[in-house]
């Protein structure tokens, strides 16, 4: 399996664009989560997904912010419109099942460099 | 949302010492502790998870569980260098089940010194 896969690697913008991350999960898996990483706050739970359905939004700083999961192979995180303060590591991770042992190990994409200028 | 707290370091060990690492959480009904490692510019990945009070071997890794405490480490063996990371303790973020997301620490940078 080729794992989660990011797109773009890394996206550098201006602020005030719209900024479109995206993931795939591995195949099976039916949880879907979207990570955000600084220095300051390390890493923070955005939001995520079970069986495509959102469950926790709780973690989304603010309403520029939105995520779909449109089916289970396919995930966005958009930032509508982008600012400074947004630039991060955006990491999805997603995980095959719940329950012990391997329902709780989270795989992680490489994660997207965000960067607002 | 549940804490857990870790010390930043960074954490110097000179090789082939004992590194431990260590974390502290916030909620008492905490059930899951985990352990993800993370090189600089990679993407963290799991490498302890424990449950019960006491400790847990796997290779030159152990976890240990004082739930009394609300105390979780992890010990390294015979340091290497290519165990200098950033060592990311987690716990689930809500019931404690399968179903949610986790909560991290900010992480401790370990620094295993030839």
């Amino acid at each position: 399996d080729a794992g989660v896969i990011q797109s773009p690697r890394h996206e550098v913008t201006e602020m005030g664009q719209e900024v479109t991350l995206r993931c795939k999960p591995i195949s099976g898996h039916n949880s879907l989560f979207w990570y955000r990483q600084t220095m300051m706050r390390g890493l923070e739970l955005l939001i995520y997904f079970n069986n495509n359905v959102p469950i926790d939004d709780s973690g989304m700083p603010e309403d520029r912010f939105s995520a779909k999961m449109p089916n289970a192979s396919f995930s966005t995180l958009k930032i509508q419109p982008s600012e400074p303060r947004d630039s991060a590591v955006y990491f999805c991770a997603s995980r095959a099942g719940q329950g012990a042992p391997l329902g709780e190990k989270l795989f992680f994409g490489s994660g997207t460099q965000l960067s607002v200028l | 949302q549940k804490e857990v707290e870790q010390n930043s370091g960074p954490l110097s060990v000179p090789e082939g010492a004992i590194a431990s690492l260590n974390c502290t959480y916030s909620d008492r009904g905490s059930q899951s502790f985990f352990w993800y490692r993370q090189y600089s510019g990679k993407s963290p990945e799991l490498i302890m998870s424990i449950y019960s009070n006491g400790d847990k071997e796997d290779g030159r890794f152990t976890a240990q569980l004082n739930k009394a405490s609300q105390y979780v480490s992890l010990l390294i063996r015979d340091s290497q260098p290519s165990d200098s990371a950033t060592y990311l303790c987690a716990v689930p973020m809500y019931s404690g089940g399968g179903a949610d997301g986790l909560t991290f620490g900010k992480g401790t940078h370990l620094i295993i010194q030839p």
